[in-house]
């Protein structure tokens, strides 16, 4: 699975969007981008995933450069509950499926 | 809720011990995995199941085995415990096939592991 880069933290101001990047340049063209969070120390959360086309949920928005280098998510009107650590991960599946790779991801703050 | 359901969620105990850590997946998911997070190597890929059968192996130790039973629970046991086994350990599950290329995966509330 390729790597990837991500600052290490972010602020936000509650209700204004967060937008968290990820740099994973070596991404093969059968990888897909997904993004989980942790909060404090419950069960990582998945929230969004895609291949090369933008996706959106009612959690967040996934916008993927069309040379698929890098990509960021984005919650549009974060709160307070949204602070916690935001992991980018880039996987095949197929026989990786599941095998995720955590990196350090972005500890992201949000505050009032 | 994630709907996957671990237990015991706090687990005290001295080195050179056995635990047992079990993880009852989300209704359907034929897919169980297990990962460790501890402080200096984060979250860690351990093993995984499908449907009763071993299907990945990642960073587990020797002293370390996991099984899946019919019902599709699974247990996780440590054994020989040192010091630096203490670390959270997270079950996960997933309605998504072994080998399925995409799908999200579901975590529990984790087992958290004291070795003293």
């Amino acid at each position: 699975d390729a790597k990837t880069t991500q600052p290490p933290s972010m602020d936000c101001a509650e209700g204004r969007a967060a937008n968290l990047p990820c740099n994973h340049s070596t991404i093969s063209g059968n990888e897909y981008v997904y993004w989980y969070r942790q909060i404090h120390s419950q069960g990582p959360q998945y929230i969004i995933h895609g291949l090369k086309n933008n996706e959106t949920n009612e959690m967040a928005s996934l916008i993927i450069t069309e040379d698929r280098k890098s990509s960021t998510l984005i919650l549009p009107h974060a709160t307070l509950r949204d602070t916690a650590v935001y992991y980018c991960i880039v996987t095949a599946g197929g026989t990786s499926y599941g095998k995720l790779t955590f990196g350090q991801g972005t500890i992201l703050t949000v505050h009032p | 809720d994630s709907g996957v359901t671990q237990t015991p969620k706090h687990l005290i105990t001295a080195t050179g011990q056995r635990v047992t850590l079990r993880c009852s997946p989300r209704s359907g998911d034929l897919s169980v995995y297990w990962y460790q997070q501890s402080l200096d190597q984060g979250l860690q890929f351990l093993i995984q199941y499908y449907n009763g059968e071993e299907r990945a192996k990642g960073n587990i130790l020797e002293r370390f085995s996991a099984q899946q039973f019919p019902d599709l629970h699974s247990e996780l046991n440590l054994s020989s415990l040192e010091l630096g086994d203490s670390a959270l350990y997270f079950c996960a599950s997933s309605v998504a096939k072994s080998g399925s290329t995409t799908g999200e995966l579901f975590f529990g509330e984790g087992s958290r592991l004291t070795v003293l």
